[in-house]
């Protein structure tokens, strides 16, 4: 079935630091792909989303590339802030379902 | 962007109460909602879909007539835990799906904590 593999956290950076979150997805037919974060004590919210291939989401300075060829969908910011510190969930949605990936903690330092 | 809401933000009860939850879309119509479950430091769990005007469709696993899901108008829905016990505290979260030129997306509320003592 369709599933969502990220990679375990915490991570942990110094402020200005460049951060990925790795992501991959297996899905059949054409998904879309979603980074939400949640901070603490907090619901989830769209961080930035890609409906096709090659796609590109962007949002706060963090950005995501849809890759169909390598099923991946790689969260990356240039320079993390301490206000980014929350859990990063990355998902895709296909026939009507969401699927989850298990998050990943990010913790960043001043 | 678009808001969900939720109601109320953090529940504690005794065991053997029922505890409603309710999840409005604030700033659009919403035919369809979701409901998930999330245990600490783990992802989110899809508990079931809640159709307006029609039953939810659950998934495998989830007890129907423990986790009761009512969606009466475009902007509500409602989950009760019935005879809550212990092992259903837990994070619940809703969404709400928003469809806008041929896009859909889903729309996350900010949770309701439920501690069962």
């Amino acid at each position: 079935g369709d599933s969502v593999t990220q990679m375990e956290g915490p991570v942990t950076l110094s402020e200005e630091a460049f951060l990925t979150i790795n992501c991959t997805y297996t899905a059949t037919g054409y998904p879309s792909l979603f980074w939400y974060v949640q901070y603490p004590g907090e619901g989830l919210q769209l961080l930035l989303k890609a409906t096709k291939a090659d796609d590109k989401g962007s949002n706060k300075g963090f950005e995501a590339t849809y890759r169909k060829e390598t099923t991946s969908f790689h969260l990356e910011k240039g320079s993390v802030q301490v206000s980014d510190s929350a859990v990063y969930f990355c998902a895709l949605t296909n026939f009507n379902k969401f699927y989850f990936g298990s998050g990943t903690k990010l913790n960043v330092k001043p | 962007g678009a808001v969900v809401s939720q109601h109320p933000s953090w529940v504690i009860c005794k065991s053997g109460t029922s505890v409603k939850i309710e999840c409005r879309s604030l700033d659009f119509q919403a035919t369809t909602m979701f409901w998930y479950r999330q245990f600490p430091k783990q992802s989110l769990m899809l508990m079931a879909t809640s159709n307006e005007g029609s039953k939810a469709t659950y998934e495998q696993g989830v007890e129907k007539d423990k986790f009761l899901i009512n969606h009466a108008s475009l902007t509500l829905s409602t989950l009760t835990v019935t005879s809550a016990h212990p092992e259903d505290s837990s994070f619940y979260i809703c969404s709400a799906r928003m469809t806008s030129g041929g896009q859909e997306t889903q729309y996350f509320g900010p949770g309701t904590r439920l501690l069962v003592l």
